[in-house]
């Protein structure tokens, strides 16, 4: 069955850090692959996504992701953190007939 | 910039009555989406439209229904509501390109409605 999973609940960071939120999912072929993040108080804005060609995508916000077919992953990277960064994010796969969101992983960061 | 507006932010209502969350869109995107949001679980779709009359079933319809007489507007209708269906709910709206899956499709999500059911 399709899944997606995200490992971690909740992580702390502090500011200037780097941070790698961590996404694996099980999909049959090459799924469509998105980040969310939802800032308290609101909806879902999209970081980036992936559907096909270079495995290292960019996004807004200074975010990055890379998709590692052997390892089933599409983990967000930020190279230094902003406290503004605080919020939930969420990995989604999709294929042609459906798509699946993460539990979501909380980021605090601290001075 | 496309603009998703969900009725109410916050929401009390009591078990047994019939509930509307109203969404709207005005970007003339084709398909909507309502999902709800629960701590540990993610988003989960309950339904979702891709044209005005037509809706499909997403994975938790029961208990649930939705309405779409206008491309703009995506009703979300709770027949009785119960306990168990307190939870926050988001709505969601995408354009569906030429040869693209709707999967493919970027989704622009309202702020949610916080729903409590006593």
């Amino acid at each position: 069955a399709q899944s997606v999973t995200q490992p971690d609940i909740h992580i702390t960071v502090s500011e200037g850090a780097s941070l790698e939120l961590r996404c694996n999912y099980s999909y049959g072929a090459t799924p469509y692959l998105f980040w969310y993040v939802q800032s308290p108080g609101q909806g879902l804005q999209l970081l980036l996504k992936y559907f096909s060609g270079d495995t290292l995508v960019q996004g807004i916000k200074g975010f990055e992701a890379e998709f590692k077919r052997s390892q089933s992953s599409f983990n967000l990277r930020k190279p230094s953190v902003h406290w503004s960064d605080a919020a939930e994010y969420f990995c989604a796969v999709g294929d042609n007939y459906d798509m699946r969101f993460g539990a979501g992983t909380r980021l605090t960061v601290k001075p | 910039d496309v603009k998703v507006t969900q009725s109410s932010r916050y929401l009390v209502k009591r078990t047994g009555e019939k509930v509307f969350l109203e969404c709207v869109q005005d970007m003339d995107h084709e398909n909507m989406f309502w999902y709800r949001q629960d701590p540990g679980l993610g988003l989960r779709l309950i339904y979702f439209s891709y044209d005005v009359k037509m809706k499909e079933k997403g994975d938790i319809p029961e208990g649930y229904s939705v309405s779409r007489e206008k491309k703009e507007r995506f009703s979300l209708i709770l027949e009785s509501a119960s306990t168990n269906q307190t939870s926050m709910y988001l709505c969601a709206s995408s354009l569906l390109g030429p040869g693209r899956s709707l999967y493919q499709e970027t989704q622009y999500f309202g702020p949610g409605t916080r729903l409590l059911v006593l």
